[in-house]
């Protein structure tokens, strides 16, 4: 089945250590997702890439880097985490973007705490 | 810029009882609105979407949800809850502008034997 895979479902890291976040996807969709969802919240978005255009929002943390070194895979790399960076980071795609909304496939998450 | 408002945070209900969550929506165009649900620790999924056509849409779970336009709302029903539904259920709207996906705050719902 296509879909959209997330590894580790868990990941345990140390204040400032730094860590990377993967996000794979079968659906060949040409934008990919990274969300922040903290405790009791809605997911929020940190940026996207359009094929290999990076997209920031304008109040993710600098800490916050991605990389998309091909159509299938995207990371999430954390240069330094707090502690409070600990959240679920669920990755996302969609076919594509333009003139009518296409809908997003979200992973199962990876669930980060820092220690 | 769209939004959405869930206005409650919390909703408990007894097993086999209905349930209505209730979703309100800011949205200057057609919206394409969305029902995901969430279990403790888990990622999202897909419980229903409406794009156009049919304002009544039957999603998974025995879940169903009605756009009203005049409302502006998107409120999930079920007619009888099990225990397994419990979880955090966030209604979302998607803008084709940056194909973006604007979410509720979330609604918790808790079920009572």
């Amino acid at each position: 089945d296509a879909m959209v895979i997330q590894n580790p479902r868990y990941q345990v890291t140390q204040f400032g250590k730094p860590v990377t976040l993967s996000c794979s996807q079968t659906l060949n969709h040409n934008v990919m997702y990274w969300y922040q969802q903290k405790s009791s919240q809605a997911p929020k978005l940190l940026f996207h890439y359009y094929d290999k255009d990076f997209n920031n929002e304008a109040d993710t943390p600098d800490n916050f880097q991605s990389r998309r070194p091909n159509t299938s895979f995207c990371f999430l790399d954390i240069r330094s985490p707090g502690l409070g960076d600990a959240a679920m980071y669920l990755c996302a795609t969609s076919r594509d973007r333009g003139t009518t909304y296409n809908e997003q496939f979200f992973g199962p998450g990876t669930r980060l705490t820092v220690l | 810029a769209q939004s959405v408002t869930q206005p409650d945070i919390h909703i408990t209900v007894s097993e086999g009882a209905s349930l209505e969550l209730r979703c309100n929506y800011s949205y200057g165009a057609t919206p394409y609105l969305f029902w995901y649900v969430q279990s403790p620790g888990q990622g999202l999924q897909l419980l229903l979407k409406y794009f156009s056509g049919d304002t009544l849409v039957q999603g998974i779970k025995g879940f169903e949800a009605e756009f009203k336009r005049s409302q502006s709302s998107f409120n999930l029903r079920k007619p009888s809850v099990h225990w397994s539904d419990a979880a955090e259920y966030f209604c979302a709207v998607g803008e084709y502008a940056g194909n973006m996906l604007t979410f509720g705050g979330g609604t918790r719902l808790m079920v009572k034997p």
